[in-house]
């Protein structure tokens, strides 16, 4: 599965930003695509992730007040709101999904080329 | 689950074998557990999934085992391409804090 996200963004403190990520190859609504986050310097944070077929997103705890993800099937795209936006959002996100024998499962072979999102005032 | 990382960072020379460790907070049902290598700029990579399979064309000197609480990703002798950042994660759920592999 290729995974090709949308271009970086520039965000004021308290704002919105929405990344999407397009999937080629394999059946769109039963693959489960994920999204991934990296602070400049830091490890990874796996934010959410959903199957489109099931409709219901999954979020970390952490973000779930703030986190929405959506998939439209017409357009074989997944894609990740983030509200409240504060400094530390600042990162690279990407979308990830599994090998295809795994679709329904949160582990991660395909990667998107990763989109940075800078919060600044 | 939390996953601790240990070492933080450890340094190798070539041909060396490299152990890394994952620790959860509480057991990982079925083995859920992936390993990934992260070089500088660009997307992981992954390498362990299930605990113990290699995923595809990853090379037979990179091998990971554990079970419930603790794992570990071993690479039994280093190639220079091998120097990055490893992570474990559990599927759906967070991932490590990182091991860095240095070179000595």
């Amino acid at each position: 599965v290729q995974l090709a996200q949308s271009g970086a963004e520039v965000k004021t403190p308290g704002s919105s930003v929405m990344v999407s990520c397009k999937a080629s190859g394999g059946t769109f609504s039963n693959y489960a695509i994920s999204w991934v986050r990296q602070a400049p310097g830091q490890g990874l944070e796996w934010m959410g992730g959903i199957i489109p077929v099931f409709g219901a997103a999954t979020y970390a705890p952490r973000l779930q007040d703030r986190i929405t993800i959506t998939a439209d099937s017409s357009t074989n795209t997944v894609n990740l709101g983030l509200s409240g936006l504060r400094s530390d959002d600042t990162a690279v996100y990407y979308c990830a999904g599994p090998p295809l024998n795994a679709a329904y499962n949160y582990y991660f072979e395909s990667w998107g080329q990763g989109t940075l999102v800078t919060v600044s005032s | 689950v939390v996953l601790t990382q240990s070492p933080g960072t450890v340094s190798l020379s070539p041909g060396q074998r490299a152990t890394l460790s994952c620790r959860a907070s509480q057991s990982v049902n079925g083995s859920y557990l992936a390993w990934y290598q992260q070089k500088l700029g660009q997307a992981p990579r992954l390498l362990i999934y299930g605990a113990s399979n290699r995923a595809t064309g990853i090379p037979d000197r990179f091998s990971g085992s554990g079970s419930r609480t603790d794992f570990s990703l071993t690479i039994s002798r280093l190639q220079p391409e091998d120097y990055a950042v490893y992570y474990c994660q559990v599927y759906g759920r967070t991932f490590g804090q990182g091991t860095k592999v240095d070179i000595k």
